[in-house]
């Protein structure tokens, strides 16, 4: 059964940090990664989508890499703001047909002016 | 823009009573998705659609039925709520083949 794993569940940085995300799975047969952001009391935004085949992808300040052989993805945030702050969130899509995504519980970043 | 929208952001309810909770995309996607969201248990999908009248069930359905008779609506029913049902629940959906997930806003329900 996939598990999906974000540690720390939070974090307190200042402002303009380079800050890196962590997110760990268990089955190596993804058919992709998906990484969100939930800002307090709303929905999750979608963030970067990275298939199997990809190694990272890139949005703005933003850069996600997989290295699907190690079970592990990372959210690279360049020159952190406080607008960043929220709960960031990386989900996994397991081969096989289903559509179903397995999340981790997320980790709540903090970045402080 | 992806828009998909939830009846509405809160809800109050008695124990007991049917409750419903709908959510509506304007993508025309395929796949359409209801969580459920607790503070240290993460997401957890209750049921998804993958086309009109189709559902699967997800990882804790109990207690819980959905409706999908339009495309772009899929309902999630509590047909008889409990207060271990209150919660965060958030919809969403996709078109296929493993595209992104879009979310809607989400409805905090408190059963009393």
């Amino acid at each position: 059964k996939q598990e999906v794993t974000q540690i720390p569940a939070a974090l307190s940085v200042p402002e303009g940090e380079n800050l890196v995300l962590n997110c760990s799975f268990t089955d190596s047969a993804i058919y992709n990664l998906q990484w969100f952001r939930q800002d307090p009391g709303k929905g999750l935004t979608s963030l970067l989508l990275i298939q199997s085949s990809q190694r990272e992808q890139t949005s703005g300040r933003l850069n996600a890499s997989l290295d699907k052989s190690s079970g592990r993805s990372t959210l690279y945030i360049a020159a952190s703001q406080p607008g960043d702050s929220a709960t960031y969130l990386c989900a996994v899509k397991t081969q096989g047909g289903s559509e179903k995504l397995v999340f981790g519980k997320g980790m709540k970043l903090t970045v402080n002016p | 823009d992806v828009k998909v929208t939830q009846s509405s952001r809160y809800l109050v309810k008695r124990t007991g009573e049917k409750v419903f909770l709908e959510c509506v995309q304007d993508m025309d996607h395929e796949n359409m998705f209801w969580y459920r969201q607790d503070p240290g248990l993460g997401l957890r999908l209750i049921y998804f659609s993958y086309d009109v009248k189709m559902k699967e069930k997800g990882d804790i359905p109990e207690g819980y039925s959905v409706s999908r008779e339009k495309k772009e609506r899929f309902s999630l029913i509590l047909e008889s709520a409990s207060t271990n049902q209150t919660s965060m629940y958030l919809c969403a959906s996709s078109p296929p083949p493993g595209d992104k997930q879009y979310f809607g806003p989400g409805t905090r329900l408190t059963v009393t």
